[in-house]
């Protein structure tokens, strides 16, 4: 079965440096989202990428699909406390009627002021 | 548009008790999940629904947990008897299939600790 590893598992970063998570799959990706979490709540949607070498980039967050489609990388530019909070990279499995959504382990990021 | 609504937010049982969780997805949204994350880990889901009927429920461990989605709508996913080890965010979402994206969205959560 396909499963996501992400990388690194936690990560402590001084506000304004940049910094990188990363999700690999040891399948193809057909879709491949990007979720932020805190800690206990629900997950609130950051990016999909479907296409190989596909980048995408909201505010200052970049997510790149690479060209082979195997695996995403997370960027964050000048971090702030408010970046603070759990990474989730998750897959699209199954097609049609039956997808669904599996999740790597997560990145638990704590940005200190 | 509203979210995927859910309820309780908390919950605080003693092992062996019972407890339900209900889930209010989106309008239209024919598919429907509910996933389980344990501290420390990514959701795993435990079983998903097209309309009334279950398409995936494989992870779904069974003596004790039990779902429904009866008109196709909400859902409710209980627990009897709770262990320890189901202590845990209980996360429900929804999709639409030919929304772009497939568009799953997720509720708030429900935090159960079992004591």
């Amino acid at each position: 079965s396909q499963e996501l590893e992400q990388s690194p598992q936690s990560l402590i970063v001084q506000e304004g440096k940049n910094l990188t998570i990363n999700c690999t799959s040891s399948k193809t990706l057909y879709g491949l989202y990007w979720y932020k979490q805190k800690y206990g709540e629900g997950l609130i949607f950051l990016m999909m990428l479907q296409k190989g070498g596909e980048e995408k980039s909201h505010e200052k967050i970049t997510a790149k699909l690479d060209e082979k489609k195997q695996q995403s990388s997370l960027h964050i530019t000048a971090s702030q406390p408010s970046h603070a909070g759990i990474y989730l990279c998750g897959a699209d499995k199954g097609g049609g009627a039956t997808n669904k959504l599996i999740f790597g382990t997560g990145t638990l990021l704590a940005v200190q002021p | 548009e509203a979210g995927v609504a859910q309820s309780p937010r908390y919950k605080i049982i003693e092992k062996r008790q019972s407890v339900a969780f209900w889930c209010n997805p989106i309008s239209g949204h024919a598919t429907l999940y509910w996933y389980q994350q344990i501290l420390g880990q990514g959701p795993k889901l435990l079983i998903q629904f097209q309309n009334n009927g279950v398409v995936d429920d494989s992870q779904l461990p069974k003596d004790r947990f039990s779902a429904e989605r009866l008109k196709g709508v909400d859902s409710t996913l209980k627990i009897q008897p709770a262990k320890l080890e189901d202590s845990a965010v209980y996360l429900c979402a929804s999709s639409q299939l030919g929304t772009p994206n497939y568009g799953y969205t997720f509720g708030s959560g429900t935090r159960l600790t079992v004591v």
